[in-house]
């Protein structure tokens, strides 16, 4: 009973590097979702996919991309990392009914130094 | 996101109730959720009300909603040490979450 799986749990990086977050859900969910977590800021939507091949920008997506693969899968890249994306990553995912709630991950914990 | 807003720390004696207060700014939200994080998790729901209720009860769980005044409680009875964590209130018109109410139970 996986529910969302996201990869890697904790990671470091330099300015300027890439990388890319996976997240991946067994639940047949539609809708996936990507946030970051700050302290004292809440939860904040980067980017959303509402449904297979399609993607929307979400609060603050400046600095991110996103590929919905799959009907599983909903990846995150940063493309050239900055210290201001060190943050606390979570993917979410839910399905089609109007009070269907977010189902997440266990986070990636990223710094950029 | 600022358009949903919480109290960010609540100190509560064990067997005491909690109060957790939000405030949303969109009226056009159908329904509200009360997540809980436990240090090193994701958040996983802990109840929902919809907007055309007032309250909802579960188990030791109360959701207060004034819809009028867009304010939003949840209410834990009997609180315990495993009710320590970080509790958030969220809508669905903009899928957007509060900062979150960091709940500490003392014995």
């Amino acid at each position: 009973n996986a529910g969302v799986t996201q990869t890697p749990k904790f990671q470091v990086l330099k300015t300027g590097q890439s990388m890319t977050l996976q997240c991946a859900q067994d639940m047949n969910h539609n809708s996936m979702y990507w946030y970051r977590q700050d302290p004292g800021m809440g939860l904040r939507l980067i980017y959303y996919s509402a449904s297979e091949g399609t993607t929307d920008k979400g609060e603050v997506p400046n600095g991110y991309n996103v590929s919905r693969l799959n009907k599983r899968e909903f990846s995150l890249r940063l493309e050239s990392a900055a210290p201001s994306q060190t943050s606390v990553y979570f993917c979410a995912s839910s399905g089609t009914a109007e009070n269907s709630p977010l189902h997440f991950g266990n986070g990636t914990r990223l710094t950029v130094t | 996101g600022e358009d949903v807003e919480q109290s960010l720390f609540l100190s509560v004696r064990e067997g005491d109730s909690s109060v957790i207060n939000c405030t949303y700014t969109d009226s056009s939200s159908t329904y509200l959720y009360w997540y809980k994080q436990e240090p090193g998790a994701g958040l996983q729901l802990l109840t929902y009300i919809f907007s055309n209720m007032d309250m909802k009860q579960d188990q030791r769980l109360t959701v207060l909603l004034n819809k009028k005044d867009k304010h939003l409680s949840l209410r834990i009875a009997d609180t315990q040490t495993g009710d320590s964590a970080i509790y958030f209130c969220a809508e669905t018109a903009k899928l957007q979450f509060g900062a979150g109410t960091q709940v500490v139970v003392t014995p």
